[in-house]
């Protein structure tokens, strides 16, 4: 049963470029959590997205962020245009219902980008 | 809104000792309580977590952990420690009886277990 997966492991990008993150869930999970984790700093939530839909986006800067979770694929975090200040690690965390709180998030081993 | 704050960033400790990692949470309304450890380029993963009910946790890796309402505490404790628990360990809340809420996180405090 594999876990969640994430893809790029490591990214490196050139300011200006964009960057595309790919979280795949656990299987029978239709739920995605994006977070950030800067260094030296605990992890903070981006985005929940269900399939087809964003959720809640109440984390994720204004502009040059977005996420989307398809019907079919991956979720996909997409910056554009990075600035050094968004190198980071990326975790995307799954649950598989839309519970009260309790259940347990399951977290991909990350996806760090690197802007130089 | 819900905040969180890991009161040691750095526990350095020997093996077999005892430890405890402090984490103390600020909220207006219930929360769920959770611990996670994370191993160096991995992700995170759940240890425990405190949703009702008895207030003292048992989780995994012999880890356990105190809900003190009182107090706003859920201090993480291992009686006897191995270089294996070397780790970042982030403690985090999350809005009780609500449908899809986000984790709040500490800061996280790094525990470092040596021979």
């Amino acid at each position: 049963n594999a876990g969640v997966m994430q893809n790029p492991r490591h990214l490196v990008r050139r300011r200006g470029q964009e960057a595309r993150l790919r979280c795949s869930p656990m299987k029978g999970h239709s739920h995605v959590y994006w977070y950030r984790q800067l260094p030296e700093e605990g992890l903070k939530f981006m985005v929940y997205l269900q399939k087809e839909n964003i959720i809640d986006e109440s984390g994720m800067p204004k502009e040059r962020f977005s996420a989307e979770f398809p019907k079919e694929g991956p979720s996909i975090l997409r910056i554009q245009q990075v600035v050094r200040g968004d190198s980071a690690a990326y975790f995307c965390a799954s649950s598989p219902v839309r519970d009260r709180g309790g259940t347990e998030q399951y977290f991909g081993p990350g996806t760090r980008l690197t802007v130089t | 809104a819900q905040s969180v704050t890991q009161l040691d960033s750095q526990v350095p400790v020997f093996e077999e000792a005892p430890v405890e990692l402090r984490c103390n949470y600020s909220s207006s309304v219930s929360v769920y309580l959770f611990w996670y450890v994370q191993y160096p380029n991995q992700g995170l993963q759940l240890l425990l977590k405190y949703l009702s009910g008895s207030t003292l946790v048992k989780g995994i890796n012999g880890f356990e952990a105190e809900f003190n309402k009182s107090q706003t505490s859920f201090h993480l404790r291992k009686p006897s420690v191995h270089i294996s628990d070397t780790a970042e360990y982030f403690c985090a809340v999350r809005r009780a009886n609500q449908a899809g809420t986000a984790l709040i996180f500490g800061k996280g405090t790094t525990l470092s277990v040596s021979s």
